[in-house]
């Protein structure tokens, strides 16, 4: 089955403790993302990768960061999180051959981050 | 940062109505416009990706417009249906960044 997968999918940390959220996609895509969900706020993005060692910052990169060693693995660090970064996290993936409309974005389930 | 705009912020309707809602972007450096389905505790799910002015596209009984001349989409849902209740996305960008408005989020009462 075709899908993006994030684990953990629920984590209560502290300040300061690192932590890697993990995504993996089967799909064969060259372009992943990281994206933050807060209430009011919609999804905003935090990292991209348009392939393999090709990274860039989003809208909020701050306090994050990320590493596209392989095609299929895009994980998350944060070095030292803080309570600001409590959140809803996603990961997504996309193709990015052929036409700009077959570019739509496919999301992982999704990782909860509590950061006391 | 591009600024992506959706209205209403949320919307209650009655079985069998049909409904619209507004996405509206910058105009300027225009590369594509997503529609995103996002039901509650599941994940975001692509409906439409438009690239072309006047571009319409339909799946069921949802469709959408897009005007890039003057920087907006519609998404419209006729006789919406109590499983239609979500929030719907929507997003600018091209290659690299994408950009999500924070959603209409509908609900239809049986």
């Amino acid at each position: 089955e075709a899908q993006v997968t994030q684990n953990p999918r629920y984590l209560i940390t502290v300040t300061g403790k690192k932590l890697t959220v993990t995504c993996s996609q089967n799909m064969n895509h060259e372009y992943m993302s990281w994206y933050r969900q807060d209430p009011g706020l919609g999804l905003r993005q935090i990292y991209y990768s348009m392939n393999v060692e090709v990274t860039d910052k989003g809208d909020v990169p701050e306090g994050y960061k990320v590493s596209r060693k392989e095609k299929r693995n895009f994980p998350l660090i944060l070095e030292s999180p803080s309570p600001n970064q409590t959140s809803l996290y996603f990961c997504a993936s996309s193709p990015r051959t052929g036409p700009l409309s077959s570019y739509e974005q496919y999301f992982g389930p999704g990782t909860r981050l509590t950061v006391t | 940062i591009l600024n992506v705009e959706q209205s209403p912020q949320s919307l209650h309707v009655q079985e069998g109505d049909s409904t619209n809602f507004t996405c509206s972007f910058p105009s300027s450096n225009f590369y594509a416009l997503h529609w995103y389905r996002w039901e509650t505790a599941k994940s975001p799910e692509a409906l439409f990706v438009m690239t072309l002015n006047g571009d319409e596209k339909k799946k069921g009984r949802i469709s959408a417009t897009l005007n890039t001349k003057e920087g907006y989409s519609y998404l419209y849902i006729k006789g919406s249906q109590p499983e239609d209740s979500a929030t719907y996305l929507c997003a600018s960008g091209g290659r690299r960044a994408l950009t999500f408005g924070s959603g209409t989020r509908l609900q239809v009462q049986p």
